[in-house]
């Protein structure tokens, strides 16, 4: 099966500076349309996940520019490039492209403002 | 506005049965390809299932854990997403999410407790 792995699990920024989290998969997930099916979602403290990234790079509506998202194969990154209090929470990232097992998550990355 | 609102969560014994429901509104239901995703107490997230939209067939897909316990069915009629969960364990335990696929929507979920 896939294992998507995060790195680092906990991360601890100042305001105003940048943040980065990994995504690695165990497997490549460019799918079999060319599409590579890897999302990026936020769980702030208390309230349900919300999807940042779809599709490595693209953001959903209403995301901030801040957030971006890179990569390609079986390594992703996360960049906020200049971290706001409203970015506290856990991060996940999500690979769609292999079935089974189905969608799969990351184990999260917690990120609090130092 | 799309909403999406879970019910139906509450404490069973292990070995019993609950059916959750999620009622839909803001959006074409019929064609939406819809999922389950749960999350146990301070843990992470974790895929359950999904149904798709009617006009790709209306298929069912499960995780592994759930397989064979769990059965998702939708009721285009009355925008409505269910999720009839049978056999269940204590590591069922946690918030159960539905979401939609496509743009994603998640509604605030519904707490499964299982425990003696």
């Amino acid at each position: 099966d896939v294992v998507m792995t995060q790195s680092p699990l906990s991360l601890s920024v100042t305001l105003g500076q940048p943040a980065s989290i990994s995504c690695r998969s165990s497997h490549s997930l460019v799918y079999s349309d060319g599409n590579t099916y890897f999302y990026w979602f936020q769980q702030r403290p208390g309230q349900s996940p919300r999807r940042l990234i779809y599709k490595v790079s693209n953001r959903d509506s209403g995301v901030p520019d801040r957030f971006s998202g890179s990569g390609s194969g079986t390594d992703f990154t996360l960049k906020i490039s200049r971290v706001e209090a409203e970015d506290v929470g856990v991060y996940y990232c999500m690979q769609g492209s292999h079935w089974p097992p189905g969608y799969t998550f990351g184990q999260g990355t917690k990120l609090e403002i130092k | 506005e799309v909403q999406l609102v879970e019910s139906g969560g509450g404490f069973v014994k292990p070995g019993g049965s609950l059916r959750l429901s999620c009622a839909a509104s803001g959006f074409t239901f019929s064609n939406a390809w819809l999922s389950w995703v749960r999350q146990a107490p301070g843990k992470g997230l974790e895929w359950v299932g999904r149904v798709k939209g009617k006009i790709d067939g209306g298929t069912t897909e499960y995780a592994a854990p759930v397989k064979g316990r769990f059965t998702i069915s939708r009721d285009d009629s009355r925008n409505m997403l269910y999720l009839q969960m049978s056999s269940l364990k204590a590591e069922d335990t946690g918030v159960y999410y539905c979401t939609t696929e496509g743009d994603s929507y998640w509604g605030q979920g519904t707490l499964v407790t299982v425990s003696s």
